[in-house]
């Protein structure tokens, strides 16, 4: 079955730096989704990747959809303390498929 | 514009009590409905998922139930707890399968 596989599992970062979170999945994907879920709260959908290369910018965001369609990847630039957070991937074949996420710490 | 509901907020449990947790959603009609399980520190974990009511899919073979007994309605249930089942429990909804998932603000239930 569909697996989706996200690292690093948790991302230590000082404040100002730039990060990446990569998403690989098992099998090709319809298209893929990206969450953030703060500390004590719930997941909250940040964008949806539907073309094979396609990427996005949000703000100091920015997420990429792999040629194959099999994988992904969010970049934070210049890091702030409101990047907190677990942000997960979530790839579609025939239905939603989360992966673990990356736990992101901030330094100040 | 739509709204998910989910309560109770908190829970605490005995083992071998049962359990009641209940979804509701505002402002659209027929969406597909899901139950997730996050762990301590965890990835989410599907539960459960409709795309109907009376329509119930289980992910994994586990000690709880779904159910759907209206459109806009989304229960998760167990007779008998165990230690095993305490967890953050999220409801969920979307338009499609295609579509972006919208987040209740989840249970924590702790069984002791």
């Amino acid at each position: 079955g569909q697996q989706v596989m996200q690292i690093p599992q948790y991302q230590h970062v000082q404040e100002g730096e730039d990060f990446t979170t990569y998403c690989n999945s098992s099998t090709t994907l319809s298209n893929i989704q990206w969450y953030k879920q703060r500390p004590g709260g719930h997941p909250v959908f940040l964008i949806q990747l539907v073309k094979s290369g396609e990427v996005k910018k949000q703000k100091r965001l920015t997420f990429q959809f792999g040629e194959a369609k099999k994988n992904s990847s969010l970049h934070i630039t210049a890091t702030q303390t409101t990047d907190v957070g677990t942000y997960f991937c979530a790839g579609i074949d025939y239905k939603l498929s989360f992966g673990a996420g990356t736990t992101v710490t901030v330094r100040a | 514009s739509q709204t998910i509901h989910q309560w109770p907020a908190t829970l605490v449990q005995p083992v071998g009590s049962p359990l009641s947790l209940e979804c509701t959603v505002e402002g659209t009609s027929n969406p597909n409905l899901y139950w997730y399980r996050q762990a301590a520190g965890r990835g989410l974990q599907l539960l459960f998922y409709s795309v109907g009511i009376g329509q119930i899919s289980s992910e994994v073979p586990q000690n709880l139930s779904a159910s759907r007994p209206q459109d806009r309605q989304f229960i998760l249930s167990s007779k008998k707890l165990l230690l095993s089942d305490s967890g953050f429990y999220l409801c969920a909804w979307s338009a499609s399968v295609n579509n972006e998932q919208f987040f209740g603000p989840g249970t924590r239930l702790t069984v002791l």
